[in-house]
Order: C-alpha cells, then sequence, then structure tokens
C-alpha cells in the first residue's frame, strides 16, 4: 500500500536550532517525494522535491531509499520557519499525490 | 504565475441541498486538476482527478454520485456536492497541472463547506 507517514504532529524549538521533520513512505514503486508548506492563512505550497536536489529557505531533504525516509532538515530554525509541513508521495498516472498528515513546526523567539 | 483561484471560500447550506464549488487556473491551462478533502487537524485526501473533457476518475470510497466534477474548460473544474449531510462538511481544496510542461501541483485557497 501506498502510504506516507509523519510521525510528529508538533515540533517545537528555539530559533537558531537545528529542525528534523520526519518523513518514511510506502510504495513498491520508484517514488517521487515532496515537501509542501502551508504557512499561517495561505494556501499550500511546494517547498521542494527529491529529484531536484535543491536547498530552499535553508531546507534540504534526502532521499533514503534503503530507510524509505525522505526527512527535511534545516541546520538553524527561523521564526518565520513556522508552518505545517506536509511530506508527500507521487504515486500512479497524473502525479497523483499521497501526503502525510502533517507536522506543525513552531519555531520561537 | 501559476496562480489557482475557488470559489467560494465559504459556503453554508441546509441539509438535502447540493451547493457547487469552482477551481479556476488564472494565468495557465490546466491539464489536470485535482480534488482533495481535509478534515479539521487532518491531512489532505485525493478525492478525484479530472482532465478537461473527459470523466473524472475517482479515487476509492468517493462516490462518484455525491461529488460530481465537471472539468468543461482547460481553466475550470467544479465540484458539485450533491444533496450535502452535515458529514460533508469539510475544507475541500483543488489544485492544478500547467499545460508548461512542469508536473508541480497549484494549490488553491480552499473552499470551507458547512452544511447545517
Amino acid at each position: 500500500a501506498q502510504r506516507v507517514t509523519q510521525p510528529e504532529k508538533l515540533l517545537s524549538v528555539f530559533k537558531g536550532a537545528p529542525v528534523e521533520l520526519k518523513c518514511n513512505y510506502s510504495y513498491s514503486g520508484s517514488p517521487e517525494l515532496f515537501w509542501y508548506v502551508q504557512y499561517s492563512r495561505q494556501r499550500l505550497q511546494l517547498l521542494l522535491r527529491h529529484i531536484s536536489r535543491e536547498s530552499i529557505k535553508g531546507f534540504t531533504a534526502d532521499l533514503n531509499k534503503g530507510e524509505t525516509s525522505f526527512h527535511l532538515k534545516k541546520p538553524f530554525a527561523q521564526e518565520e520557519d513556522s508552518a505545517m509541513y506536509y511530506c508527500a508521495l507521487s504515486a500512479g498516472g497524473y502525479n497523483k499525490l499521497i501526503f502525510g498528515a502533517g507536522t506543525r513546526l513552531a519555531v520561537h523567539p | 504565475g501559476a496562480v489557482v483561484s475557488q470559489h467560494p471560500s465559504r459556503v453554508i447550506c441546509k441539509s438535502g441541498t447540493s451547493v457547487k464549488i469552482e477551481c479556476r487556473s488564472l494565468d495557465f491551462q490546466a491539464t489536470t486538476m485535482f480534488w482533495y478533502r481535509q478534515f479539521p487537524k487532518q491531512s489532505l485526501m485525493l478525492m478525484a482527478t479530472s482532465n478537461e473533457g473527459s470523466k473524472a476518475t475517482y479515487e476509492q470510497g468517493v462516490e462518484k454520485d455525491k461529488f460530481l466534477i465537471n472539468h468543461a474548460s482547460l481553466t475550470l473544474s467544479t465540484l458539485t456536492v450533491t444533496s450535502a449531510h452535515p458529514e460533508d462538511s469539510s475544507f475541500y481544496i483543488c489544485s492544478a497541472t500547467s499545460d508548461r510542461g512542469t508536473d508541480e501541483q497549484y494549490f488553491g485557497p480552499g473552499t470551507r463547506l458547512t452544511v447545517t
């Protein structure tokens, strides 16, 4: 079965601390993984995707096929990073997305 | 660019009535549009995928006669919740992929449906 698991509902850190938002997936094929972010009162937007191997707003994520993980990391959290983060897996035709439950990141001053 | 709008942003309807939600791509042509449902404090659940001019493909467990999807043009898809019941109250979100060669999904702001 195709599934995305984000074990933490809430991650609370202080400004400047490292952040790691966990994501594990279950998929029999070759996965395409994404991180989406939703800031307060804004729509969902793409943060990064594993195939681009980019760093966006200081965030990076590496696909680990052995551990079936795609954790999102940032070395020094900023207050403006506070948002809801969703890990997603693209499966099937037409790029259908399967979302994890989401993790709320709260960065305190 | 790549903006998706939804109308209305909020709607309240009475049990038994039908309500239509529109999803528009404002500055691009959408090859594919998706409809999601989000319950409070839960994730997005894909309901259906639609392509212009063809019937929508519904996910398992989603009643196609209850949630009617029409993708009449490359910039507009509509979701009609028929004979709405209180349990249909939810946040409905659409997304669209562009005809510009990238498969990124662009999301609308969502529509809050409350059925009384």
